[in-house]
């Protein structure tokens, strides 16, 4: 099982600024990775794909990079509805599809 | 626009079964894989099982194999996922979510809002 490790666990970062976010795999996933963000009360939603893709209707300010182990999600100059839980998800080696543990983005 | 509705959860007991189910429209439903994805109270994301469109692919996590099953309908457009044996940690929010593609599991596209899952011992 590829195991997902996200880091930080919680985020804090001011209104304007940038936020990163790495997620680490146990063992090379390829491009085979994808982002959520999850706000309380609601479905996760799908942010990127295929480590760096934007999905449909996300915003340019999302942006993610890297390949085999080593992943990051960029968000540029926060917006108060960017913050929220974001997960990272490989689907290169399956079963199981494995999710890191989250990372908690919130306002400094 | 894609829309899929959960439902079927509740309080179970132990040991029981229910049977969860999900509503696709919006999108056609016979092309692409389905998933079930859970979230424990508090916790993250669990991948649970997948189907591909035709139903000849079928994968479940270790820890439901044996104990869950998924099936799709897709004349009806619709997903299901029939739980047995259920045991105090499936107790979950069970998401319904579409594939990217047809055949092989990969990330989860469109998500519905969940039905909870209450199991008690």
């Amino acid at each position: 099982e590829v195991v997902m490790t996200q880091s930080p666990a919680t985020l804090s970062v001011s209104l304007g600024e940038r936020a990163t976010l790495s997620c680490r795999a146990s063992q090379s996933v390829g491009s085979d990775l994808a982002w959520y963000q999850q706000k309380p009360g609601q479905a996760p939603r799908l942010l990127l794909l295929d480590a760096s893709t934007r999905a449909t209707g996300i915003s340019a300010r999302f942006s993610g990079s890297g390949s085999g182990t080593e992943f990051t999600l960029t968000i540029s100059s926060l917006q108060s509805e960017d913050f929220a839980v974001y997960y990272c998800q490989q689907y290169n080696n399956w079963p199981p599809l494995t999710f890191g543990q989250g990372t908690r983005l919130e306002i400094k | 626009e894609v829309h899929l509705v959960e439902s079927g959860g509740g309080l179970v007991k132990s040991g029981g079964s229910l049977r969860l189910s999900c509503a696709a429209s919006g999108f056609t439903f016979s092309s692409y894989n389905m998933n079930w994805v859970r979230q424990a109270p508090g916790k993250g994301l669990e991948w649970v099982s997948s189907i591909s469109s035709t139903s000849a692919y079928i994968y479940y996590a270790a820890s439901v194999k044996g104990r869950f099953t998924i099936s799709r309908d897709n004349a009806r457009n619709s997903l299901s996922l029939q739980m047995d044996s259920v045991r105090d940690e499936d107790t979950a929010l069970y998401y319904c979510a579409t594939g990217v593609g047809a055949t092989h599991p990969s990330c989860f596209q469109d998500w519905g809002h969940g039905t909870p899952l209450i199991v008690s011992s």
